[in-house]
């Protein structure tokens, strides 16, 4: 039973544009929300994380847009690079072991 | 270079074998995670051991079982492989014993791992 949904599967951008992937959770009780980015051969690593408090989290070319009522959050590649492309997770959590996966994102940015 | 080891990095494996995965991590991090990642399901937790000594069951812990004898070691145990269990299999860990903000998880390279 997946608690958290990502959209879409694949998306292909062109070099300098804007990626977006978005996220819906179920469980009101979770209280951090990360994303995750994973290059082939290698694990996923941490991108950026937001928690529930804030509506808004940028680092550099990546924001995460949160909204709390409902139940949805996004992550935004401004400027998208050939050197984005990879798989996006986003995540849901109220700790370790309650950290709940989307199904993730294959992002190819053209060159 | 701090962070977690995994081995083997691919492994063909006949159906009914035992197979061991080894998982180490070099950063003194209290909490240790298995993950399987499969295309359209994302990466679901299988064992996880929040210290040494205690291991507790994820959201698909069947065929698996873990040990968890010291603070960097946390090795995953297929008793008899079945083909549904080819996968990747990431090792993680995370600071506390709970992921927080400011703990996230920390992951292996993956073992690519084919019953047949």
């Amino acid at each position: 039973q997946q608690q958290v949904k990502q959209s879409p599967q694949s998306l292909i951008v062109q070099k300098g544009g804007i990626s977006i992937i978005n996220c819906a959770y179920e469980n009101t009780a979770f209280d951090y929300f990360p994303w995750y980015q994973q290059f082939p051969g290698k694990g996923p690593a941490l991108l950026i994380a937001i928690r529930p408090d804030v509506s808004e989290k940028k680092e550099g070319r990546f924001t995460i847009s949160f909204n709390k009522s409902a139940k949805q959050f996004s992550l935004h590649i401004m400027d998208s690079q050939p050197g984005d492309s990879a798989t996006y997770f986003c995540a849901a959590s109220t700790g370790g072991f309650k950290t709940i996966f989307g199904a993730g994102t294959r992002l190819f940015v053209k060159a | 270079i701090a962070g977690i080891t995994q081995a083997p990095t691919s492994q063909i494996l006949a159906a009914g074998r035992r197979m061991t995965l080894r998982c180490t991590q070099d950063m003194r991090h209290n909490a240790m995670y298995w993950y399987r990642q499969d295309l359209g399901l994302g990466l679901r937790l299988i064992h996880y051991s929040n210290t040494a000594g205690t291991t507790g069951k994820g959201e698909v812990p069947d065929g698996y079982s873990v040990s968890r004898a010291n603070t960097d070691d946390f090795p995953l145990t297929l008793a008899s492989a079945v083909p549904s269990q080819t996968s990747v299999y990431f090792c993680a860990s995370s600071d506390g014993a709970e992921s927080s903000y400011n703990s996230p998880l920390h992951f292996g390279n993956g073992t690519r791992l084919t019953v047949t």
